[in-house]
């Protein structure tokens, strides 16, 4: 199995471009989750889908706009890429292991330099 | 909101020593959990803890939550060069939902031979 897959795991973008992050999982999990990794500040949670057809605002969600395509894919939409969302963005993906515990399972990442 | 604090931030350590990192909510928390992130890789999944005083071991690895359940820690004893790599820990909040836990900034933890 893959487990989570994001694609593109490098990216370039000038400031006000726009591009969109996908994530897929093939685990048969229910909720996917968004973050975002800088230096000294751990990782922040952009956007969450609890469900097929359900999304929420996590901590940072300001510039990003999220998709739950169906159950498997969960995308994140720069509009209007900006510097300082400059970042590795990871998409993670959970299993019913009750709506608050269970496993996080991690993309390898996407690295994301807005110049 | 919630906020979950890690200490210290960078820990250098020599192959063989033991050292530990702690983690401290400002809110009471439902379970914690740890992962480790190697240079450059991704954060896999270490261990979860959800009972008041709980204690579980993994090899060379000890993780305990608090009584209270606002902090944990992880104690590595005789380090080795396969160690090195950040710790976060993740606090899942008591009246919170949907698994939006909340990361600690991470230990990165340095291993001289």
């Amino acid at each position: 199995n893959a487990g989570v897959t994001q694609t593109p795991k490098f990216q370039v973008l000038k400031t006000g471009q726009s591009m969109t992050l996908q994530c897929a999982q093939d685990m048969n999990h229910n909720s996917m989750y968004w973050y975002r990794q800088d230096p000294g500040m751990g990782l922040r949670l952009i956007y969450y889908s609890a469900s097929e057809g359900t999304t929420d605002k996590g901590e940072v969600p300001n510039g990003y706009n999220v998709s739950r395509l169906n159950k498997r894919e969960f995308s994140l939409r720069l509009e209007s890429a900006a510097p300082s969302q400059t970042s590795v963005y990871f998409c993670a993906s959970k299993g019913l292991a009750g709506f608050n515990t269970g496993e996080l399972f991690f993309g390898e990442g996407s690295r994301l330099t807005v110049l | 909101g919630q906020q979950v604090m890690q200490i210290p931030q960078y820990q250098h350590v020599q192959e063989g020593e033991d050292f530990t990192t702690y983690c401290n909510s400002s809110t009471t928390l439902s379970n914690i959990q740890w992962y480790k992130q190697r240079p450059g890789g991704h954060p896999v999944f270490l261990i979860q803890l959800v009972k008041s005083g709980e204690v579980k071991k993994q090899k060379r690895l000890t993780f305990q939550f608090g009584e209270a359940k606002k902090n944990s820690s992880l104690h590595i004893t005789a380090t080795q060069t396969t160690d090195v790599g950040t710790y976060f820990c993740a606090g899942g909040a008591a009246t919170d939902s949907w698994g939006k836990f909340q990361f600690g900034a991470g230990t990165q933890v340095v291993v001289t031979p």
